[in-house]
């Protein structure tokens, strides 16, 4: 079992919906998680960065981890164009960097 | 100011050439950390420092050679590439690599095309 689980996608909204992006994990011991958004061809911006469980809020964007349930979810409200990226999740433990394998997304005006 | 600055943003190089990518951060971050990613896939870690010293280095070719001369920049030294190293080279950098305060912002990349 890979450390952290994406889905791909592509997944593609209309404009004004609520996104929901997921990945799962493996490892209940793993404690910093952080979302990155990343547009084509330039480097992965953070969004948001969360320690331990609970849910994290800034503007459109919501970060939630249940660590029972080893699930880390990115909510994005009021969904732009401009949101239309892909989002990587990713954990960092110990010495260990896991990023998931991205869910493009595209939102539709 | 969450900027880390990379240079060049492009590079062509042949496979006998040598070339250094440079990256810079005025954060007063104390880890900082070289990644590649190919064309659709998330970025792989290859080396990270932690104080300027080498913590981890994730079993990359000796033709990538890292340098940390102090802790605002680091670069990555490229020789005899293969065309298959053709990617974006994307540097990052956190407060700590350990501790609470791990939070990685990154650079722009530099795309390497190696010909």
């Amino acid at each position: 079992q890979k450390e952290v689980e994406q889905d791909p996608g592509p997944l593609s909204v209309p404009e004004g919906a609520i996104v929901s992006l997921n990945c799962t994990y493996s490892n209940s011991a793993f404690q910093y998680f952080m979302w990155y958004r990343q547009y084509s061809r330039k480097g992965p911006e953070l969004l948001m960065y969360t320690y331990s469980s609970g849910n994290k809020e800034d503007g459109r964007f919501t970060a939630q981890v249940d660590k029972s349930s080893k699930y880390i979810s990115l909510f994005i409200r009021d969904s732009q164009p401009s949101d239309s990226a892909t989002y990587l999740c990713a954990i960092h433990t110990g010495n260990q960097f896991y990023f998931g394998t991205g869910t493009s997304l595209t939102v539709i005006p | 100011d969450t900027e880390v600055t990379q240079t060049p943003k492009h590079l062509v190089m042949g496979m006998t050439n040598k070339k250094s990518l440079k990256c810079e951060q005025h954060m007063g971050h104390r880890a900082m950390y070289w990644y590649k990613q190919k064309a659709k896939k998330p970025p792989e870690l290859m080396f990270v420092y932690s104080y300027e010293k080498l913590s981890i280095n994730e079993s990359v070719p000796s033709r990538f050679s890292p340098e940390c001369p102090n802790s605002s920049l680091l670069n990555l030294h490229l020789h005899a590439l293969q065309p298959e190293d053709s990617a974006l080279y994307l540097c990052a950098s956190s407060q700590e690599f350990y501790g609470d305060r791990r939070q990685a912002f990154f650079g722009q990349g530099t795309r390497l095309t190696v010909v």
